[in-house]
């Protein structure tokens, strides 16, 4: 089965700095690859998705890389805000047409902390 | 904020006790999936049900159940519990096989 490793643990960023969380993965097959922000007592939020047909996606302050021949893609984060402060996951997915369950496989998460 | 709600949002129960989780996905979608969150960890994928079948189910015995409902709402029951029970436990409902999965706030279980 799929296999997400995620790395840092924790980072802690100044405001107004750059924030970079690396994931690999280890199903050549996954194609299907977002991200997950979870704040506090609360379920992850998806804040950003890519595919395997692009190597980077844009949204505002968030961007995602993907490198399918390394199997890594990372979360990058611009400009970092105190409300960015949550745990982030990534997640891998084989995108299915014939009926099979979306099953996503996260990585273990990263506490980002952003001080003012 | 999406449109899955949870319940309960906590509760308790004691070692051999059973559960039912219960879980209203968001408006025009057809999938539910169910994931357990323990602490510290990322979401692991319990099962998936669509047009009320499951139709995929990740590495948990079969005392973990579920059911979909004609309106596309949703249940997760666990028996015989025990300690490594305790959890988050994560509706997520999405709109066919490949749309985004969008999670409710999760009801966090206590066993005892």
């Amino acid at each position: 089965g799929e296999n997400v490793e995620q790395h840092p643990s924790t980072l802690s960023v100044q405001e107004g700095d750059s924030a970079v969380i690396k994931c690999t993965y280890s199903d050549s097959a996954s194609n299907y690859f977002p991200w997950y922000k979870q704040e506090l007592g609360k379920g992850p939020q998806l804040i950003i998705d890519i595919r395997s047909n692009v190597g980077e996606k844009k949204d505002q302050r968030i961007a995602v890389t993907l490198n399918k021949t390394a199997k890594h893609f990372s979360l990058h984060i611009t400009e970092t805000q105190p409300e960015d402060s949550a745990v982030y996951f990534c997640a891998a997915s084989e995108d299915e047409s014939s009926g099979s369950a979306r099953q996503l496989t996260f990585g273990s998460g990263t506490q980002l902390t952003v001080l003012p | 904020e999406t449109g899955v709600t949870q319940s309960p949002t906590h509760l308790i129960k004691t070692r051999g006790q059973q559960v039912t989780l219960r879980c209203s996905s968001q408006s025009g979608h057809n999938t539910v999936s169910w994931y357990q969150q323990a602490l510290g960890q990322g979401p692991q994928f319990i099962f998936q049900y669509y047009r009320e079948e499951e139709n995929g189910r990740g590495n948990f015995p079969p005392r973990f159940s579920g059911l979909q409902f004609p309106n596309y709402s949703s249940e997760l029951n666990v028996n015989a519990l025990e300690l490594d029970d305790s959890a988050l436990y994560l509706c997520a409902s999405g709109r066919g096989y490949t749309g985004e999965l969008f999670f409710g706030e999760g009801s966090r279980l206590t066993v005892l």
